[in-house]
């Protein structure tokens, strides 16, 4: 079955820290595509990333990286200095076909992430 | 500015009613979702539209309909049959492609009076 496990459900830190939260999936499918997102206190979802299967190489995103690791199955995103606008809830997802052309995102359960000034 | 929006952001049900959520898109994507997010579950799906006039049950569907008349809107009614409403709603659109990501609105809070 498709599955995304975000283990971390809470996490503190303090400002200037480094954080990894880490999302580990499963899937049978052989082309798969993985997101994180972002949920501040407002509610929306804020897209952060797309990684697809057949690319392992590692993305940096100004203070955002994200290690990609098909051996593992995990996909674990790390920011760095962290800021206390960083805190939210962050949202591993994997994309699934649904029929058609529709593809539906299974989603873990969120790692709440708390950045003390 | 384009986007989704939701409305409203808090919304309260009596009992053996039923109420409706709007989204609303002006992003052109074809493919519409909704999702309802549970304290400590993630999100799960709930319906989607691939197309104008077409949807299918997602994972969570029992109590809920939605309907699809335009591309832009995809309203959610809760009906009195889903027994435990109280959640945060969450809609989204997407170019619906394994490969795209889908796009959220800022979400509708339904609690129970």
């Amino acid at each position: 079955a498709q599955k995304v496990t975000q283990a971390q459900t809470e996490i503190s830190v303090v400002e200037k820290e480094d954080v990894t939260l880490d999302c580990v999936y499963e899937t049978r499918d052989t082309t798969y595509y993985l997101f994180w997102y972002k949920q501040p206190p407002s509610g929306e979802l804020v897209f952060l990333i797309r990684r697809n299967s057949f690319d392992e190489q590692n993305e940096i995103s100004g203070r955002y990286s994200w290690n990609f690791q098909k051996s593992t199955s995990s996909f674990n995103f790390t920011i760095t200095a962290s800021q206390v606008v960083d805190s939210a809830v962050y949202f591993c997802a994997l994309s699934e076909a649904i029929g058609g052309a529709t593809n539906k995102l299974i989603f873990g359960t969120g790692t709440l992430l708390a950045v003390q000034p | 500015d384009g986007g989704i929006t939701q409305s409203p952001k808090y919304l309260f049900r009596k009992e053996g009613q039923n109420v409706t959520l709007s989204c609303e898109q002006n992003l052109n994507h074809d493919a519409m979702y909704w999702y309802r997010q549970d304290p400590g579950q993630g999100l799960r799906l709930i319906y989607y539209s691939q197309i104008v006039n077409d949807f299918q049950k997602g994972d969570i569907a029992e109590g809920y309909s939605v309907s699809r008349e335009k591309k832009e809107s995809f309203p959610l009614t809760v009906t009195s049959a889903q027994k435990n409403p109280t959640a945060f709603y969450l809609c989204a659109s997407g170019q619906g492609q394994k490969n795209q990501p889908q796009h959220f609105g800022d979400g509708t809070r339904l609690s129970i009076l």
